[in-house]
């Protein structure tokens, strides 16, 4: 059975202090990697995939790398609008259901002016 | 582009009425649709799997007569939670995927459902 973990479940940062959310997983074979991004009340905005260890991907103040065993989102300089729940999840080859997200608990991170 | 949207974005009913949630790829055609409920601070999840013309998969623990699903084309599925009652007021999105998108889900708005 696939599993994630994210920590911390909630982060408070100040305006322009940079800092790394944790996501831990382990899956029968990793077919991609997800970050997601919600807004309360809204449904999840994709941030990011990934396929392989190694990989890295940027957008805007965010940067998602991705190990064997975890992947960590970076946030540089974060911004009060940053703040939301971010949201990992992985999808694996195993399973009846193809394309299936497993998602974590989500890190809330409130970022302070 | 892949755009998913959702409607309505809320509804209250009274108990035993049914009501339906439409799912929408707007700018994409979905082979495969999710449906996912999620709690007051919790993560999403996953209700059921629906392949375009095929009958959903539905995980274990949801029943399949309660919340009827039907993936009617490419671009068009829907959630029944019939005979509805106060225990299935939640916020129900659905995500959709296509070959073409690498198979990443992308997620409509949500529906806030309130059962009275």
């Amino acid at each position: 059975e696939d599993q994630v973990t994210q920590s911390p479940e909630a982060l408070r940062l100040q305006e322009g202090e940079s800092s790394s959310l944790n996501c831990s997983y382990t899956v029968s074979g990793l077919r991609g990697l997800f970050w997601y991004r919600q807004d309360p009340g809204k449904g999840p905005e994709f941030l990011f995939t990934l396929y392989s260890a190694g990989e890295e991907k940027e957008k805007e103040r965010l940067k998602a790398t991705l190990t064997k065993k975890e992947s960590f989102l970076h946030i540089t300089a974060p911004k009060p609008e940053d703040s939301a729940t971010y949201l990992c999840a992985v999808q694996g080859y195993s399973g009846a259901g193809s394309y299936q997200l497993t998602f974590g608990k989500g890190t809330k991170l409130s970022v302070i002016p | 582009g892949a755009v998913v949207s959702q409607h309505p974005s809320w509804v209250i009913c009274k108990s035993g009425t049914s009501v339906k949630i439409e799912c929408r790829s707007l700018d994409f055609q979905a082979t495969t649709m999710f449906w996912y409920r999620q709690f007051p601070k919790q993560s999403l999840m996953l209700m059921a799997t629906s392949n375009e013309g095929s009958k959903a998969t539905y995980e274990q623990g949801v029943e399949k007569d309660k919340f009827l699903i039907n993936h009617a084309s490419l671009t068009l599925s829907t959630l029944t939670v019939t005979s509805a009652h106060p225990e299935d007021s939640s916020f129900y999105i659905c995500s959709a995927s296509g070959t073409d998108l690498q198979e990443t889900q992308y997620f409509g708005p949500g529906t806030r459902l309130l059962v009275l």
